[in-house]
């Protein structure tokens, strides 16, 4: 079945750097790639998300690429704030009726003041 | 507009005891349903996924279970709980499609098991 790796694990950037976090799946008949974003607490909302016919896409300051030779794709998030923070999502959906998405382990993202 | 509901929204109970959770989906038909399950500081973890009535998908053993009655709703079960049945649980929907689609989630059932 697929799996999913994200990294950082954590992750601490000054407010108006960049964060870049990045993930890693297995199975080659994935073609859904969104990315969730969990406040403490809350739901996971989805921010962003990018199909497999696409290499790359962006909405404002979040940015999402992905390198399906090498299996592999990241979120940018540029000018960060302080209402970034919090644990981001990444996850894969292989074709299928079920639409079984596989999430990453998460990063726990902070914004320094 | 589409509307998702849990409930509970907190639960404290004892080990060994029975559990149900109820999921409802309002403004759509025939979606695809969900349960997950995020321990303290962890990630989503898939435990059933529904794409029709009766239809049922186990992700991982579990002494949960999991049923669909209606077209609209989900349901989360278990008859003696344990210890580690605490955390965070989450139900989802999707319209269904081969390509992959946004899962929308609930408001979430926070689970103590003491």
């Amino acid at each position: 079945g697929e799996n999913v790796e994200q990294h950082p694990s954590t992750l601490s950037v000054q407010e108006g750097d960049s964060a870049v976090i990045k993930c890693t799946y297995s199975d080659s008949a994935s073609n859904y790639f969104p990315w969730y974003k969990q406040e403490l607490g809350k739901r996971p909302q989805l921010i962003i998300d990018i199909r497999s016919n696409v290499g790359e896409k962006k909405d404002q300051r979040i940015a999402v690429t992905l390198n399906k030779t090498a299996k592999h794709f990241s979120l940018h998030i540029t000018e960060t704030q302080p209402e970034d923070s919090a644990v981001y999502f990444c996850a894969a959906t292989v074709y299928s009726s079920a639409s079984k998405i596989i999430f990453g382990s998460g990063t726990r993202l902070s914004i320094r003041p | 507009s589409q509307t998702i509901h849990q409930w509970p929204a907190t639960l404290v109970q004892p080990v060994g005891s029975p559990l149900s959770l109820e999921c409802t989906v309002e403004g759509t038909s025939n979606p695809n349903l969900y349960w997950y399950r995020q321990a303290a500081g962890r990630g989503l973890q898939l435990l059933f996924y529904s794409v029709g009535i009766g239809q049922i998908s186990s992700e991982v053993p579990q002494n949960l279970s999991a049923s669909r009655p209606q077209d609209r709703q989900f349901i989360l079960s278990s008859k003696k709980l344990l210890l580690s049945d605490s955390g965070f649980y989450l139900c989802a929907w999707s319209v269904p499609g081969l390509a992959g689609n946004e899962q929308f989630f609930g408001p979430g059932t926070r689970l103590t098991v003491l």
